[in-house]
């Protein structure tokens, strides 16, 4: 276990509404970091969080956002849901965001798109 | 342009024997790379970190860094069927925080 809390574990929405997932990071952890894992792929960066500032972000349109809060805990949301957006969502969580600070998982929330 | 490369396998290995799990990057400006074991249907669990040229041994795995080649390794001595599982190569390049991932290479371990 790695102390990476996720909810939900599963999700079904249908196309065009929105999602809210949320992360809980490991305890002395700053930086939350997510993840899209379609199947049979390797998870793809959506974004950085440090110290509750957006740090980095990947090639995902602006309909994927999100927020870290004072307790350095996060949330993904996603507006006008496609069905390409149906994927395992990955939060890892790291102490600072440099580049040899391992990332640990949690145990992902596997969103369904209908 | 697929800045993180591994074959995706599957990579069929007996009991015992010993799995070479390889990727390659395309980045000269590497950092550091990570091993991580993905079980199915669940996420991705650190096995090995690697920032230095050479081998880094941790129990039955060896990982090993050319940075010159631009290549990454991971070794799996005495090979188990609970190793049976997909394994991903990532890299953080230069001046980036994120993790780049490659597309996982599938290990099957027979008894």
């Amino acid at each position: 276990e790695t102390g990476v809390t996720q909810s939900p574990t599963h999700l079904i929405k249908t196309r065009g509404q929105q999602v809210t997932l949320r992360c809980s990071s490991q305890s002395g952890h700053n930086t939350v970091s997510w993840y899209q894992q379609a199947l049979g792929q390797g998870p793809q960066f959506i974004f950085q969080y440090y110290r509750e500032e957006e740090n980095g972000r990947g090639n995902f349109p602006p309909r994927f956002s999100g927020l870290q809060f004072p307790n350095y805990s996060s949330e993904l949301n996603v507006n006008a849901l496609e069905l390409d957006d149906s994927a395992l969502y990955l939060c890892a969580s790291s102490l600072g965001g440099g580049t040899q600070e391992t990332q640990y998982f949690g145990p992902g929330t596997r969103l369904l798109v209908l | 342009q697929k800045e993180v490369e591994q074959n995706s396998g599957p990579l069929s290995v007996p009991e015992g024997a010993i799995a070479s799990l390889n990727c390659t990057y395309s980045d000269r400006g590497s950092q550091s790379f990570f091993w991580y074991r993905q079980y199915s249907g669940k996420s991705p669990e650190l096995i090995m970190s690697i920032y230095s040229n050479g081998d880094k041994e941790d129990g039955r795995f060896t990982a090993q860094l050319n940075k010159a080649s631009q290549y990454v390794s991971l070794l799996i001595r005495d090979s188990q069927p609970s190793d049976s599982a997909t394994y991903l190569c990532a890299g953080v390049f230069y001046n980036t925080d994120k993790l780049i991932f490659g597309t996982g290479t599938r290990l099957q371990v027979f008894p």
